[in-house]
């Protein structure tokens, strides 16, 4: 069963910052905080993910609450592209593996 | 080109029939994956190889069997025991050296 709750749709304006919202309250010590997107029929993107300290890249931020039982997502410029299912994913990191279970996801829908 | 394959991207079979599909990475992962999408929700864990020659089952395991003989290849054969074989099909790796996983581009099997 997937460990977290996402909203299941949020609308965002283009040029503007999309936050998108996780709840993990089960999360263990030693589990990751993942991020996917998913734009219809392809295969899930990887976009970020982080333990406990907030992480950036070059496609978005990733912020953890200090209790790590929520984190958020933020997109800082929307584009159109960026329409997608969005998934929160908890998980051991283990060497050469680990195991995903997938939510619903939030569909953000980026509007011109 | 590094990456993940998946072939063929739309499949049509008759009801009562075996049918496989293919999945081929060349990042050297140890670990694969397959998972069913149904329409409007998440991934569901079917399979998993963290070796060559060694594969678990996963939450929806029944009606699908897979082979590790080679460490690029994890094919997955949906049998006619599947009851609803109608869904996005989709593979994913892991290596050692990353945290994550990697998807394919996905296989839409539909059942006449």
């Amino acid at each position: 069963d997937a460990k977290t709750t996402q909203p299941p749709s949020m609308d965002c304006a283009e040029g503007r910052a999309a936050n998108l919202p996780c709840n993990h309250s089960t999360i263990s010590g030693n589990e990751y905080v993942y991020w996917y997107r998913q734009i219809h029929s392809q295969g899930p993107q990887y976009i970020i993910h982080g333990l406990k300290n907030n992480e950036t890249n070059e496609m978005a931020s990733l912020i953890i609450t200090e209790d790590r039982k929520s984190s958020t997502l933020i997109l800082p410029h929307a584009t159109l592209r960026d329409t997608a299912v969005y998934y929160c994913i908890v998980s051991l990191a283990e060497y050469n593996f680990n195991k995903f279970y997938f939510g619903s996801g939030t569909k953000l829908n980026v509007k011109p | 080109d590094g990456g993940i394959t998946q072939s063929p991207k739309y499949l049509f079979r008759k009801e009562g029939q075996n049918v496989t599909l293919s999945c081929e990475q060349n990042l050297n992962h140890d670990a694969m994956y397959w998972y069913r999408q149904d329409p409007g929700q998440g991934l569901r864990l079917i399979y998993y190889s963290q070796i060559v020659n060694d594969f678990q089952k996963g939450d929806i395991a029944e009606g699908y069997s897979v082979s590790r003989e080679k460490k690029e290849s994890f094919p997955l054969t949906v049998t006619s025991a599947q009851k609803n074989p109608t869904a996005f099909y989709l593979c994913a790796s892991k290596g050692a050296v990353t945290d994550t996983q990697y998807f394919g581009p996905g296989t839409r099997l539909t059942v006449l």
